[in-house]
């Protein structure tokens, strides 16, 4: 498996402000993905990030909202921009095609509150 | 650490009991599936996949299930431990490797 870091772990942040989060992997990997956990909740994609082209956003996100960058195969930021009070969740980045295993490997996650 | 099992279903079983845990899964195109634990303030750790032309597949102390008839897939922990104690999730791709699915997710909580 592939050892995944996210910057920040958590974050207390005002309405109206952006927060980009950092995704790190320890190995080169094809595939990097953002999720949404939201209270309670279960786990719904944001989107596919691409590595040198725009992201793959799933239905009921944008780009505007959720700015996304793949400079490398390594690493991917996430921005919530904008930000209310229900952008609150919890926020993992997922690899898979880790280390020539074929499955998806998730990040500890960055814990968002909005205040 | 916050809980992220608040609304979920709760099976509760006695440590050294099997569990089982159900899950539906939504897409009869749906040909790989994944089980995830998630242990509060931490991100979902892999536990067992398995392809749709298999219909079970065993690991340690883990056996997945699936019943492509009806869409369903179980995952049995046996001898459970207190440190089973976590949320589970299943999840489904179109695509070995893909984008997944998450299902609602059920919390384990093993009682000594």
């Amino acid at each position: 498996s592939a050892v995944i870091s996210q910057k920040p772990s958590r974050d207390i942040c005002q309405r109206g402000t952006s927060l980009t989060i950092q995704c790190q992997v320890d190995s080169q990997v094809t595939m990097m993905f953002w999720y949404r956990q939201q209270p309670g909740q279960s786990l719904t994609l944001i989107a596919t990030a691409n590595q040198g082209s725009e992201a793959t956003y799933e239905s009921g996100f944008v780009i505007d909202k959720f700015p996304i960058s793949r400079p490398n195969l390594t690493f991917s930021t996430l921005t919530v921009s904008n930000m209310s009070p229900e952008d609150s969740s919890i926020y993992l980045c997922s690899v898979d095609r880790a280390g020539g295993e074929e499955t998806q490997y998730f990040g500890p996650g960055t814990r968002l509150l909005v205040l | 650490g916050e809980s992220v099992g608040l609304h979920l279903p709760t099976l509760s079983v006695q440590e050294g009991d099997n569990s089982i845990i159900n899950c539906a899964y939504s897409n009869s195109a749906s040909d790989y599936f994944i089980w995830y634990k998630q242990e509060s303030g931490k991100g979902p750790q892999f536990i067992i996949d398995i392809r749709s032309n298999m219909d079970k597949r065993q690991g340690q102390r883990v056996t997945v299930l699936l019943n492509k008839t009806v869409k369903h897939l179980s995952l049995q922990i046996a001898a459970t431990q207190p440190g089973d104690s976590a949320v589970y999730f299943c999840a489904e791709s179109m695509e070995y490797g893909n984008k997944l699915v998450f299902g609602a997710g059920t919390i384990l909580r093993v009682k000594s």
